[in-house]
C-alpha cells in the first residue's frame, strides 16, 4: 500500500538465516511489483521485480513471491548476511493509466553476526 | 554512465526562505518523481511527472513546487510554506511503457539532505 509516513517495522535475524520480508498492496490493478534495498544514507537500489502473471521468480538468493488472491508479495533472502542489513521496499506499478510507482512503507532488516 | 544525479547531497536552509534541489537523468526516461523520507519511514510521493512540461501533485505535495521543461530535468522547490522541510529527499525516474512486457522500475539518486537551521 501506499507509504504514509509510519515508523519502520524491523526484522532481525541471525547471520546464515533465511530471511523473509512481506508486503501488502492495496491496488488490485497492479500489475507490476519491485522490492528494493535501501542503505542508511544512500537511495534505493533495484533488487528483483515480478509481473502479476506470475506468482514466483527467483534471483541470485533473493526469491520474490506474489498472492494476487490476498494481495500480498514477499522477498525471502537465503543465508542472510550482514551486508544485507537495510531497510527493504516494495513497491506496486499499476496499469492503470499512468504508472505511478507506490511504496509500502518498508521494512528493516538487521543481521546479526 | 547512464543514471540519476542529484545535487547537493547535503542542503542546509534557514527558515523563511526557498531552495531547490536539482535531479538530472541521462537514463531517457519520461517519469521522473520526487519522495520524501523521514528518519526510520518510508517513502511520501511529492510530485511526479509522466512527460515535458506535465507534473502532478502526490501525496503530500503542500510547501513544494515543481518543474519539467526539459526531459532530463525534475528540480524540487522547497517554499517557505513548508512548515517542516529537513528530511531526506529522493528523486527517481522510470519509463512510462503501456505494453504489459515493458519493465517500469524506478531508479534512484542517491539523495539530497535538507536541513533547516
Amino acid at each position: 500500500g501506499e507509504s504514509v509516513g509510519l515508523h519502520l517495522p524491523t526484522l532481525s535475524v541471525q547471520e546464515g538465516d533465511n530471511s523473509i520480508i512481506n508486503c501488502a498492496y492495496s491496488n488490485s490493478a497492479s500489475d507490476y511489483f519491485i522490492w528494493y534495498k535501501q542503505e542508511s544514507g544512500k537511495g534505493p537500489q533495484f533488487i528483483i521485480d515480478i509481473r502479476s502473471n506470475m506468482d514466483k521468480r527467483q534471483g541470485q538468493r533473493v526469491t520474490v513471491l506474489l498472492n494476487k488472491t490476498v494481495k500480498h508479495l514477499s522477498l525471502q533472502i537465503a543465508a542472510t548476511q550482514p551486508g544485507d542489513s537495510a531497510v527493504y521496499f516494495c513497491a506496486e506499478n499499476s496499469n492503470t493509466g499512468f504508472q505511478k510507482l507506490v511504496f509500502g512503507t518498508g521494512t528493516r532488516l538487521l543481521v546479526s553476526p | 554512465d547512464g543514471g540519476i544525479t542529484q545535487s547537493p547531497k547535503y542542503l542546509f536552509r534557514k527558515e523563511g526562505q526557498n531552495v531547490t534541489l536539482s535531479c538530472e537523468q541521462n537514463l531517457n526516461h519520461d517519469a521522473m518523481y520526487w519522495y520524501r523520507q523521514d528518519p526510520g519511514q518510508g517513502l511520501r510521493l511529492i510530485y511526479y511527472s509522466q512527460i515535458v512540461n506535465d507534473f502532478q501533485k502526490g501525496d503530500i505535495a503542500e510547501g513544494y513546487s515543481v518543474s519539467r521543461e526539459k526531459k532530463e530535468s525534475f528540480p524540487l522547490t522547497v517554499t517557505s510554506a513548508q512548515k517542516n522541510p529537513t528530511a531526506f529527499y529522493l528523486c527517481a525516474s522510470s519509463t512510462t511503457g503501456s505494453a504489459f512486457h515493458m519493465n517500469t522500475e524506478a531508479f534512484f539518486g542517491q539523495g539530497t539532505r535538507l536541513t533547516v537551521v
